[in-house]
């Protein structure tokens, strides 16, 4: 069975880069599927950040594009989202998750970022 | 690109039946085979409960199935539950490649 933990600060300063790590146990990052970062602001319902394949390749949420990235680190298979430049509405809980075909088969918890001086 | 529009809530009795309706454009829900159902609880995992439209992961009762016409996807769940409280969500993918929410229901167990 697939495991997701989330983890990284739960406070971040406006205009500084939130950064969350996803520790993947129960398969590889290195297979044939896609990986993805999706959030949940308070009271709001889910946004899609982004997903990536271990080959490299990238896909973005066209409103997050100029900030976001996500990286893999194949040797502790986990995988990490960078969002810069943070405001107040950036505030979410982060979750990763699993692609199965054009869906997200596999969840994790998620973890709240809070972004407030 | 804009979420997918859903009821805020819907709720029945248990036992009953009841229907989410999840509407998108031409561009998405009506052009992918790709809807997806997510079922979320305060503090847990969420869980996928239908994907492909139809289709419903090991594990999910056949109490829950999808269906999809033109524009708008559904999720019934018949013969509700008590654990079936929660809220749920619709998602499909949008090319570009991309995916989309849609804005949540919140299901009631009266």
């Amino acid at each position: 069975q697939v495991q997701l933990q989330e983890s990284g600060p739960g406070l971040v300063k406006p205009s500084e880069t939130l950064s969350l790590t996803c520790a993947v146990s129960g398969d590889s990052i290195s297979t044939t599927y896609w990986w993805s970062w999706v959030r949940q602001p308070p009271g709001k319902g889910l946004e899609w950040v982004g997903e990536f394949h271990h080959s490299g390749v990238t896909h973005y949420n066209p409103s997050l594009k100029t900030r976001v990235t996500i990286s893999v680190d194949k040797s502790k298979n986990q995988f990490s989202l960078n969002l810069s430049a943070v405001t107040a509405a950036d505030t979410a809980v982060y979750f990763c998750a699993k692609n199965g075909g054009f869906y997200l088969e596999y969840w994790g918890q998620g973890t709240l970022v809070t972004v407030s001086s | 690109q804009s979420a997918l529009t859903q009821p805020r809530s819907v709720s029945g009795s248990p036992g009953q039946s009841v229907t989410i309706s999840c509407t998108g454009t031409s561009s998405d829900v009506g052009a992918y085979k790709y809807v997806s159902w997510y079922q979320l609880h305060p503090g847990k995992a969420p869980k996928l409960m239908i994907y492909d439209v139809t289709n419903r992961p090991s594990g999910v009762p056949d109490r829950f199935s999808g269906s999809k016409s033109g524009n708008t996807a559904s999720l019934t769940i018949s013969g509700l539950q008590a654990e079936d409280e929660a809220d749920y969500y619709c998602c499909t993918y949008t090319g570009s490649p991309s995916y989309v929410f849609g804005t949540g229901t919140g299901v009631t167990v009266l």
